[in-house]
């Protein structure tokens, strides 16, 4: 089946961690994408990446980083810079104008 | 900067009501527009979308939704609704290089739809 993963679902981490949050896509899209969830919020660009080895930051990229190493992954780690890292992190990929994402990872940090 | 606007954040229907969730975008120039559905515990899915040609787009699960340009608003629609429908409803734009965003989609905040059984 082609889609996208995300793992893991449920992710806990300490404050002051860096953690890494998966991302796979076997669609073979160029272009992949990675949000944040809050409630009442919607969703919020955190970074994207049209190629491979190349990436952008979107609207909220202060406090993470991200890779294109592969067309079929894209990782991203929350850093211990950013200040309110518990949220819900959709990934999704891109063919033509329309976006499919993935299952998300919610993340608490303590 | 491009914006989307979602009126409401909750609306609580009873089954077979009528459902109409606002939605209006800033941007003036050609747009892609979409609305996407989260079922509680599901990924987030394209419900429907508008790139060109009739305004009026008929989406999966009985959902339309019109495009009126002059008024900026792309809102969805469905005649009776039902339990099934609950979830939280996302409106998105695309409006292609304007800003530099390179086709990224803007989102609204959301509407969270209750249907009482």
């Amino acid at each position: 089946d082609g889609g996208i993963t995300q793992s893991p679902k449920y992710l806990f981490r300490k404050e002051g961690q860096n953690v890494t949050l998966s991302c796979e896509q076997n669609l073979n899209h160029d272009a992949m994408y990675w949000y944040r969830q809050d409630p009442g919020q919607g969703l919020r660009l955190i970074y994207y990446s049209q190629i491979v080895n190349d990436f952008q930051k979107g609207d909220i990229a202060e406090g993470y980083s991200v890779s294109r190493e592969k067309k079929e992954s894209f990782p991203l780690t929350v850093t211990s810079a950013q200040k309110n890292p518990t949220a819900f992190y959709l990934c999704a990929s891109k063919e033509g104008s329309e976006q499919y994402f993935g299952p998300g990872t919610r993340l608490t940090v303590t | 900067a491009q914006s989307v606007s979602q009126h409401n954040h909750h609306v609580i229907l009873s089954e077979a009501a009528s459902l109409e969730l606002g939605c209006n975008y800033s941007y003036g120039g050609t747009v892609n527009l979409f609305w996407y559905v989260q079922y509680p515990g599901q990924h987030l899915q394209l419900l429907l979308k508008y790139f060109s040609g009739d305004p009026l787009v008929k989406g999966i699960k009985g959902f339309e939704a019109e495009f009126i340009k002059s008024k900026f608003s792309f809102n969805l629609r469905k005649p009776s609704v039902q339990w099934s429908d609950t979830a939280e409803y996302f409106c998105a734009v695309n409006a292609g290089n304007y800003g530099g965003s390179q086709g990224n989609l803007i989102f609204g905040k959301g509407t969270k739809l209750s249907v009482k059984p």
